[in-house]
């Protein structure tokens, strides 16, 4: 079954860090790029981070640049997001999402397969 | 607040035809294809229109999207009441150098 599974949420206190994973099975994971998208309470998408397939081309949000990095482990599956000093306003449901080409960016970035996300709270 | 703009409601009854817009700017819908996504109530986004008007395998040709200048819209046909859902446009932009949202839609089947 083609699945994307994130894992690592939980509560943190402001300024601390924590690393969210992501296990993608049932594709060939190291043909696609991959992207973290949040969504905070009841509010609506924001796009995170993205990287392509061989990690070559990254990008972030303005929001996040300098305290998130998007890494990932072709041999493992895996996608990563290390968040480093989180503020409340960073509380969401994180989704992992599979890019549709190899590339972030370009004509191919859109996402074609979501996670069912993981849950961050930021709260002292 | 969303670089791309949308209504935070729509409604329409069963069987009724109702669209959504999107509006952006030039360096985003004016240059660059507009995704929706469909997201259910407690469930994640779904793609629902790629590159402006196309259809993923499985989605009901009940959808459909269309794009025009700097806006889009997303035409739902023959309404049902699993249609109720938030619905997100999306597109890249030139200027931020990744992908932006519409701040959503709540469609509501009365």
């Amino acid at each position: 079954e083609v699945q994307l599974v994130e894992s690592g949420g939980g509560l943190v206190q402001p300024g601390r860090s924590l690393r969210l994973s992501c296990a993608a099975s049932g594709f060939t994971f190291d043909d696609y790029a991959m992207h973290w998208v949040r969504q905070a309470p009841g509010k609506g998408l924001e796009w995170v981070s993205g990287i392509s397939w061989n990690s070559g081309s990254i990008g972030y949000a303005d929001s996040v640049k300098g305290r998130f990095t998007i890494s990932r482990d072709n041999a493992k599956n895996s996608l990563y997001l290390q968040m480093n000093s989180l503020r409340t306003e960073d509380m969401a449901l994180y989704y992992c999402a599979k890019a549709s080409g190899s590339w972030y960016l370009g004509g191919d970035w859109y996402f074609d397969l979501w996670g069912r996300g993981a849950l961050l709270t930021v709260s002292s | 607040q969303s670089v791309l703009t949308q209504p935070p409601s729509a409604s329409g009854t069963p069987g009724q035809r109702v669209t959504i817009s999107c509006s952006g700017s030039s360096s985003n819908i004016g240059s660059n294809y507009v995704y929706w996504y469909q997201q259910l109530p407690g469930t994640a986004p779904k793609l629902l229109i790629y590159r402006s008007n196309q259809r993923p395998s499985g989605v009901p040709d009940r959808f459909s999207g269309s794009i025009s200048g700097t806006s889009s819209s997303l035409a739902i046909s023959g309404l049902r009441s699993e249609d109720e859902a938030d619905y997100y446009c999306a597109a890249w932009d030139d200027s931020l150098s990744g992908p932006v949202f519409g701040g959503g839609t709540k469609l509501t089947v009365l």
